[in-house]
Formats: C-alpha cells, structure tokens, sequence
C-alpha cells in the first residue's frame, strides 16, 4: 500500500458526461500529479500541483481540468466524455517536487 | 527531448530462470533520475528503485539487482531466480531535473514479463 488513495476505482459512464477523480496524497507529500494510462498511448503525464499550485502541464486535453485543495487532496475533472478517455487515470505524490512519486490504485473509467 | 524506450515487449521465463529487462534512455540533461516501477496484474505501479545520475554504483536487492551505465545511457534490471509472482509489466522511468519546477516522470513502453511455472 502506497499511501494514496483514489476513488472511485471504477467508473462507467455515457459519452458526453462529465466525472471527477479523486486523488489524496500520502501523508506529508505536497505534490500531487496525474497520469493517464491506454492502450495507444501508454503510460502519459497530465498534470502536476504542488501544495495547491499548478506547477506542469503535459498532454491534458482542455476538456480535462484538476485542481489541488487546501488539505492537499487533488480533483481531475474530465468532461464531454468520448470513448478515446477509457483509461486507467493514476495520481501519484510525493514529498516535493524532486522526491519519488508513489502512484495510488488508479480509476479504471469507462465510457460507452 | 526525453525518451525511454523498451525494446522488449514481453519476455517470457521458466521459474527460477535469471531474467534482464533492458532499458534506455535519452536525455540532454547532466543531471537526472531513473526509475523501475512494476504493476502486477492487479494493476497498481509499485516503485521499486531509484537511481540518479551521477551514482552509476550498481545495486543489489535480493533477488534483484539494476545495472545503470551512463556510458550507453541504460539502466538495466534482473530477477534472479524468478518466481511466478514476479509476472507483470515493468516500466522504466526517466525524471529529468526540470529547472521550471517541473517533475513528472516520462515512461517507457514497458515490458511485460511472464514467469512459467
């Protein structure tokens, strides 16, 4: 157990829906980060925060969206689904920015 | 432009046979970080080791043991003796020192690895 949990673990639902992930860290970690993980694409960096601030960008589609609350626990919101977002979406954390990043369970979304 | 490439898709091993999962790397970097992370089929990563790149020792933990050569930019890992529950997909990782503050990790493909009893 790496000390981050996500919910929910799986997820079904309609294109065109909008979901939301969520991510806490492990205790003490201020960075948060998230990562998509397909068939085609593989494993890809989305988006990273640290202690509530926006600090990277990877390949995060527009219609995708995170956020980094106060208590540190982070929201990947994800609108007007389509089949090609059926993935496994990991969070990871880690102490800052330079330590190792541990990865939650993941949420396995998929949309029909 | 970082990259990290697998070259073995899946590799498959009778119990108790020494396996190698090859990985390398590509970075513009001096000063970096190497990572193996497994995910068994139950499908969390779990880390296994870190490496960063001006400490080219290598390192032995039980059964496995990773070989980092900066010379050919690789950052190799072996089960001795394989077990069944060593079958998963193993990714290498590559953490450049972003100066901007940015620190995700760029993967490899990964390699699956099945153990036959």
């Amino acid at each position: 157990d790496s000390g981050v949990t996500q919910t929910p673990k799986h997820l079904i639902t309609a294109t065109g829906q909008r979901v939301t992930l969520r991510c806490s860290p492990r205790s003490g970690d201020l960075s948060v980060y998230w990562y998509q993980q397909s068939l085609d694409q593989g494993l890809q960096f989305l988006i990273q925060y640290y202690n509530g601030e926006e600090r990277a960008k990877g390949n995060i589609l527009e219609r995708f969206s995170a956020q980094q609350f106060p208590d540190l626990h982070s929201e990947l919101n994800l609108s007007s689904l389509e089949l090609g977002d059926s993935a496994l979406y990991f969070c990871a954390s880690s102490m800052d920015g330079t330590d190792t990043q541990y990865f939650g369970p993941g949420t396995r979304l998929t949309v029909l | 432009a970082q990259k990290v490439t697998q070259a073995q898709t899946e590799i498959s091993v009778v119990e108790k046979e020494d396996v190698t999962l090859d990985c390398v790397y590509e970075t513009r970097d001096t000063t970096y970080y190497l990572f193996w992370y497994k995910q068994p089929p139950s499908g969390e990563l779990v880390f296994l080791i870190r490496r960063n790149s001006f400490d080219e020792q290598n390192e032995i933990s039980g059964r496995y043991s990773w070989n980092f050569q900066k010379s050919t930019s690789s950052f190799n890992f072996t089960i001795t003796a394989s077990q069944v529950v060593d079958s998963a997909v193993y990714f290498c990782a590559l953490r450049p020192n972003d100066q901007t503050g940015a620190n995700n990790l760029f993967f490899g493909t990964g390699t699956r690895l099945t153990v036959i009893p």
